[in-house]
């Protein structure tokens, strides 16, 4: 399987900051990665898929970059609604694995 | 607007098998629209854990599967109902997760406790 790990684990912000999310991979995956925001109680919400496509109705403040093994997710300018867990997931081969997440709080 | 929502028992006993139904709405599962090829997908998370996929069942593609359940998972499509559905079979409390029905990554049920417990 291919494992995925994510850094920080956890990161303390506040509202108007520039956050920056990393994603690693143990194998290259190109651009298959997708991103998720998951707030308490919730199931996870899609924000980009192929590393960098921002899912239909997520802001412009969130975009991500990377291809092969790296990749990272930044929000612009954080908003209050922001303040969640992030996963990533890679979506090259089957099992479609997730990182354990990052924090945002 | 996709939605989806999962249904089952919350309570199952180790070694019984797991059983949960997604209705799906706003979207016919019957509809054939040309290169579009939905993918009925089935996550779980563990309480403080990641998501963890479970597989899909696609009509092009068939069903594919985490080999990490050890083929315990099924995934079947009842398009007549709008519906589809996952068992596990063999639980044990490892098990315990709420469940996720989904279309591919984006349109996601609210999700559902089970809990495997005696």
């Amino acid at each position: 399987d291919i494992q995925m790990t994510q850094s920080p684990f956890s990161l303390s912000a506040s509202v108007g900051d520039r956050v920056t999310i990393f994603c690693r991979s143990s194998q290259t995956i190109s651009r298959s990665l997708n991103w998720f925001q998951q707030k308490p109680g919730k199931a996870p919400k899609l924000l980009i898929f192929a590393a960098s496509n921002l899912e239909s109705g997520v802001p412009s403040r969130f975009s991500g970059s990377g291809s092969g093994t790296d990749f990272t997710l930044t929000v612009n300018s954080l908003q209050p609604e922001d303040f969640a867990t992030y996963f990533c997931q890679q979506a090259f081969t089957s099992p479609f694995t997730f990182g354990p997440g990052t924090r945002v709080d | 607007q996709v939605q989806l929502q999962e249904s089952g028992p919350r309570l199952v006993k180790p070694s019984q098998t797991l059983s949960l139904t997604c209705s799906v709405s706003g979207y016919s599962m019957n509809s054939r629209v040309s290169g579009h090829d939905p993918h009925w997908t089935w996550f779980r998370q563990a309480p403080g854990k990641g998501p963890e996929w479970i597989g899909f069942l696609s009509s092009s593609g068939g069903p594919s599967y985490n080999p990490s359940l050890q083929s315990r998972a099924t995934i079947s499509v009842t398009p007549s109902k709008n519906q589809f559905s996952l068992e596990m079979t063999s639980v044990t409390v490892a098990d315990t997760a709420v469940y996720y029905c989904a279309r591919g990554n984006a349109y996601w049920g609210p999700g559902i406790l089970v809990t495997v417990s005696s």
